[in-house]
């Protein structure tokens, strides 16, 4: 059975700080690895990872995966109030001719000003 | 506007009551999914349809039904089988099965049982 687990469950920073959230996976195919962030309704696409140690980045958000290690690391620099949200990591398994997202439970930031 | 639409934004049902959530979506993706969320949880994947009339089960499909008629539609029944039915429901669709493209979301429908 596909699984992911996500680090730490909630985390309460300051603006300004930085911050990394974990996603670990196991999975039978591995296709991709995508973070979102979801506030109050659907959660919104941030990236999509299918190689290890290739970094993307959009603004002060980054991540990277480590297909070895099988895991992944969003960081968020300089956060602000409005990166309070729950950032969830899935994973797409790839197996047969079905492809799916397992979720992890999502990381609850909370940046206070 | 393309996208994802999700009716109704809130939903009561009765004990022994089915009840039906729609899902439309305009941006001509081949696959939708069916998710549910609950407090302090993941999303958790109910069914998914890659192709008109076709679908399979996800992880939680005891409870709920789907059909495919449509490429535009993937309604979703909450029967009474469904024992904890009290949930935020996202659907969600994708362009192209087999290819690493991300999954849309629509806005979600919550589900209380009265």
């Amino acid at each position: 059975e596909d699984k992911v687990v996500q680090s730490p469950l909630s985390l309460v920073v300051h603006e300004g700080d930085t911050v990394t959230l974990n996603c670990s996976y196991e999975v039978t195919n591995f296709r991709s690895l995508l973070w979102y962030k979801q506030e109050k309704k659907a959660p919104t696409f941030l990236f999509m990872l299918t190689s290890s140690g290739i970094e993307k980045k959009s603004g002060r958000l980054s991540s990277i995966l480590d297909k070895k290690e099988l895991f992944s690391i969003l960081n968020i620099t300089a956060t602000q109030t409005g990166d309070s949200a729950v950032y969830l990591c899935a994973v797409e398994d790839g197996g047969g001719s079905n492809y799916k997202l397992t979720f992890g439970k999502g990381t609850l930031l909370t940046v206070n000003p | 506007d393309g996208g994802i639409t999700q009716s109704p934004k809130y939903l009561f049902r009765k004990e022994g009551q089915n009840v039906t959530l729609s899902c439309e979506q305009n941006l001509n993706h081949d696959a939708m999914y069916w998710y549910r969320q609950d407090p302090g949880q993941g999303l958790r994947l109910i069914y998914y349809s890659q192709i008109v009339n076709d679908f399979q089960k996800g992880d939680i499909a005891e409870g709920y039904s789907v059909s495919r008629e449509k490429k535009e539609s993937f309604p979703l029944t909450v029967t009474s089988a469904q024992k904890n039915p009290t949930a935020f429901y996202l659907c969600a669709s994708s362009p192209l099965q087999g290819l690493q493209e991300t999954q849309y979301f629509g806005p979600g429908t919550r589900l209380l049982v009265l």
